[in-house]
């Protein structure tokens, strides 16, 4: 089946750990993308691919590192220089030209205590 | 940056009742989307609207695109309990091919 595969689900981190989240989708799709999701405040947009190899600073990347070494995969690093980590984290990607339709991951639930 | 606010934050109806989002852009947008997210889940979307002014229905569900292209709204008419969930509406601002930037949300709470 196509489709947008994080993992994992539920994650529990301790507080000062780095923790990479994985996104990996076998759509053939460009573009790739990072949000953040917290209760009453939508979507923010972390981080954003358009290419293989090329990524840009979404609204709220600091704290975070992602890589797009190969088309499939983009995954995040959250560091221990995020402030408030605990939140829920969407992968979408898209074709990635002009007007097209964005597929998201199941999504993973960051716990850090 | 580029702000997408959407409003209300909440609402709860009954079933029967209808129901408005709005969505608004401190920017030009070269399209908005929708999109549904149920609780647990994650966003699936649901239309594009493109041209200025156009208006889109999918069978209980409007969704208008302003006229400046900075704004949009959906409406549901008669909810029922399966209109559950989240509505975001998404743009990508005029000029820039791949930023998606997402609305604020409004979850909607439907019941009996």
């Amino acid at each position: 089946d196509g489709g947008i595969t994080q993992s994992p689900k539920y994650l529990f981190r301790k507080e000062g750990q780095n923790v990479t989240l994985s996104c990996e989708q076998n759509l053939n799709h460009d573009a790739m993308y990072w949000y953040r999701q917290d209760p009453g405040q939508g979507l923010r947009l972390i981080y954003y691919s358009q290419i293989v190899n090329d990524f840009q600073k979404g609204d709220i990347a600091e704290g975070y590192s992602v890589s797009r070494e190969k088309k499939e995969s983009f995954p995040l690093t959250v560091t221990s220089a995020q402030k408030n980590p605990t939140a829920f984290y969407l992968c979408a990607s898209r074709i990635g030209d002009g007007n097209t339709e964005a597929f998201f991951g199941q999504g993973t639930r960051l716990t850090v205590v | 940056g580029q702000q997408v606010m959407q409003i209300p934050q909440y609402q709860h109806v009954q079933e029967g009742e209808d129901f408005t989002t709005y969505c608004n852009s401190s920017t030009t947008l070269s399209n908005i989307q929708w999109y549904k997210q149920r609780p647990g889940g994650h966003p699936v979307f649901l239309i594009q609207l493109v041209k200025s002014g156009e208006v889109k229905k999918q069978k209980r569900l409007t969704f208008q695109f302003g006229e400046a292209k900075k704004n949009s709204s959906l409406h549901i008419t008669a909810t029922q309990t399966t209109d559950v969930g989240t509505y975001f509406c998404a743009g990508l601002k005029t000029g820039t091919a791949s930023k998606l930037t997402f609305g604020t949300g409004t979850r909607l709470q439907v019941t009996l």
